[in-house]
This record gives structure tokens, C-alpha cells and sequence, in this order.
């Protein structure tokens, strides 16, 4: 079955520490996204990325980078974690026309301290 | 700025009654409008969608009415269960476009 798996499912880091959230999906779609969920913001867009080696800006990119190194992996990568990234990250695959739904992982609950 | 606009941000309706989520759009080039679903603890879901060339997609016991004119949709969910409490994700992506744009949510609560 077709899915996007997310780890850790949670994440302690402390303040200034370097984190590094993956996903990994089955689905064979060549997009990807990383998104922050917030109470009162929704799903903000942070990096997407096209295809294998590709990686993009989104809505709020600010803090964060990101990794494609395969059509199945995408990272999100915190080289300096600050108290405000506290969030439940999801990373998702699809969202083009051709296959224009997305599927999300399950989420990864990241603290920083 | 936030293309996608949702309300209410949080709705309560009793077992039996029909939810109506609504849900409203800027950009004149979003043609396709998914609505996912998610539960606590889970990633979001798609539910059901629809394309700007209909004004009305139904699947079980949830609809969505559209109206291009207006840029205005809205979901609703007849004969609510309580296992539909759930936020609610309006969202729209235009031809060629890649990246979805997500409203902030309605929080759904079903009473018994």
C-alpha cells in the first residue's frame, strides 16, 4: 500500500541543536512537501521539492532546509533549533494535476527546549 | 496573505444534524478544490473534491456546493456522526500549479 512515512514520531531537541525530520513515500509521486501545523495557522508550507535533487522555498522556509536526495526520501533539516519551531511537522507527496491529491505521513511532534 | 478562508473556525452540532463548512477563495486560477480530513494525532486525509466546472459533488453523506461567481464553496455533512469530529482543511490548486494552498481549518465536534 501507497504511503508516506514520517520519523521520528516525536522529537526532543534542545535550543541551538540540529535536527533532522525524514520522510519516506511509496507512492512514486515526484513532489513532496514539508508542512508545519499550528494551532490558529493551518498547514504552512515550509519546502517542496519536484523531483530527486530538487528542493524549493515555500511560505515560511525561514530556519529550515531541506534534503531530496532520492524520488522516496525528503528531509527537513534544522541547523539551529529555536523554541518557536516547537510544531507537529507532516510531510506529504503528490499535488500535481496528474496526481493532485496529497498524501501525509502520520506527523512528527517536535519539541525544542 | 491567505488565499483560502474558512469558517467558522470551530462548529458544534448534534448527532443527526447536518454541518455546513464554508470555505472562500481569491485567486481566479484555483480550478480544483480538495477537502481533507483529520482526525487527532493524524495526518491530514483527503475527503472529497471537486473541479470549478461543477457546482455540486456529492459522496455518502458529505456534498460540496460550489459557486464560481461568488468564489465561495462549502462542504456539508448531513446526518453527523460523532466519528466525524475532525478539523477540516479546505484547499485549491490551480491548473499546473504544484503546491496546495490550505484555509486554517474548522474544528468539527459532534455531540451524541
Amino acid at each position: 500500500e501507497a504511503a508516506v512515512t514520517q520519523s521520528p514520531r516525536n522529537k526532543v531537541a534542545v535550543t541551538g541543536g540540529k535536527v533532522t525530520l525524514s520522510c519516506n513515500q511509496t507512492n512514486n509521486h515526484n513532489n513532496m512537501y514539508w508542512y508545519r501545523q499550528d494551532t490558529g495557522h493551518g498547514l504552512r508550507l515550509i519546502h517542496y521539492s519536484y523531483g530527486a535533487g530538487s528542493t524549493e522555498k515555500g511560505d515560511i522556509p525561514d530556519g529550515y532546509k531541506a534534503s531530496r536526495p532520492s524520488q522516496e526520501n525528503f528531509s527537513l533539516i534544522l541547523e539551529l533549533a529555536t523554541p518557536s519551531q516547537t510544531s507537529v511537522y507532516f510531510c506529504a507527496s503528490g499535488g500535481t494535476i496528474a496526481n493532485s491529491d496529497y498524501t501525509f505521513g502520520s506527523g512528527t511532534r517536535l519539541l525544542v527546549i | 496573505q491567505q488565499q483560502v478562508r474558512q469558517s467558522p473556525q470551530s462548529l458544534t452540532v448534534w448527532e443527526g444534524e447536518t454541518a455546513i463548512l464554508n470555505c472562500s477563495y481569491e485567486n481566479s486560477a484555483f480550478d480544483y478544490f480538495p477537502w481533507y480530513q483529520q482526525f487527532p494525532g493524524e495526518g491530514p486525509a483527503l475527503l472529497i473534491s471537486i473541479l470549478s466546472v461543477s457546482d455540486k459533488k456529492e459522496d455518502g453523506r458529505f456534498t460540496i456546493f460550489f459557486n464560481k461567481r461568488e468564489k465561495k464553496l462549502s462542504l456539508h455533512i448531513a446526518d453527523s456522526q460523532p466519528g466525524d469530529s475532525a478539523t477540516y482543511f479546505c484547499a485549491a490548486l490551480g491548473t499546473g500549479g504544484y503546491k496546495v494552498v490550505f484555509g486554517s481549518g474548522t474544528r468539527l465536534l459532534v455531540s451524541p
